[in-house]
């Protein structure tokens, strides 16, 4: 089945520096890549829609200069956390719709800024 | 603005007893999704429904669509210890092509 490839899984960096998280589509090509966060016990909160040679979207309330998109290729999004505060930590996963039904995900990136 | 809401948060129940998560939308879905996640994970594709009145069975699992596709349920019987996680639904943005997710059910079973 399609594969959504996602790292690091986990990140410690220090507050005012950049990180930035892969997502690859191992065996598709993904236009679009859906970037969510996901707070303890929490749901998932879709931050942005990357997609393949363009700008990306941004929902309502996300920073698009904090949290940089870019989809270069068909296999790559990329989001970078630019400098990262505390309330920066939470959990980033990635998506994709496949030509099967529903969507896969990356395994996600633990982020903790300290 | 659109929402999915979910309930119960929270259910605990013993090994063998059943469960039932229900799913309901501010707006009519295309289509509803169903995931999993277990503690530490990332949410793994269930099923997808999208028929008006449409009912699918994965083993002890039903999933059911409501007629007016506003609506979901998905129900366990005899639930295991493997049962164990979050499981949300999830519809379409009607804007775009991206998910939005209930709040979860965390599910947990005591044996």
């Amino acid at each position: 089945g399609a594969v959504v490839s996602q790292h690091p899984s986990r990140v410690i960096c220090k507050s005012g520096t950049s990180v930035k998280i892969e997502c690859r589509s191992l065996d598709f090509q993904a236009t679009t890549m859906f970037w969510y966060r996901q707070f303890p016990k929490k749901s998932l909160m879709l931050m942005a829609t990357s997609n393949e040679g363009s700008k990306a979207t941004y929902e309502q309330g996300v920073e698009k200069d904090k949290f940089l998109i870019n989809h270069a290729s068909l296999t790559l999004s990329t989001l970078t956390v630019t400098s990262a505060h505390p309330e920066d930590s939470s959990f980033y996963i990635c998506s994709a719709k496949t030509q099967d039904l529903g969507y896969t995900f990356g395994s996600g990136t633990r982020l903790t800024v300290v | 603005g659109q929402q999915v809401m979910q309930i119960p948060q929270y259910q605990h129940v013993q090994e063998g007893e059943d469960f039932t998560t229900y799913c309901n939308s501010s707006t009519t879905l295309s289509n509803i999704q169903w995931y999993k996640q277990r503690p530490g994970g990332h949410p793994v594709f269930l099923i997808q429904l999208v028929k008006s009145g449409e009912v699918k069975k994965q083993k002890r699992l039903t999933f059911q669509f409501g007629e007016a596709k506003k609506n979901s349920s998905l129900h366990i019987t005899a639930t295991q210890t493997t049962d164990v996680g979050t499981y949300f639904c999830a519809g379409p943005y009607q804007a775009g092509t991206a998910l939005i997710f209930g709040k979860g059910t965390t599910l947990s079973v005591s044996s």
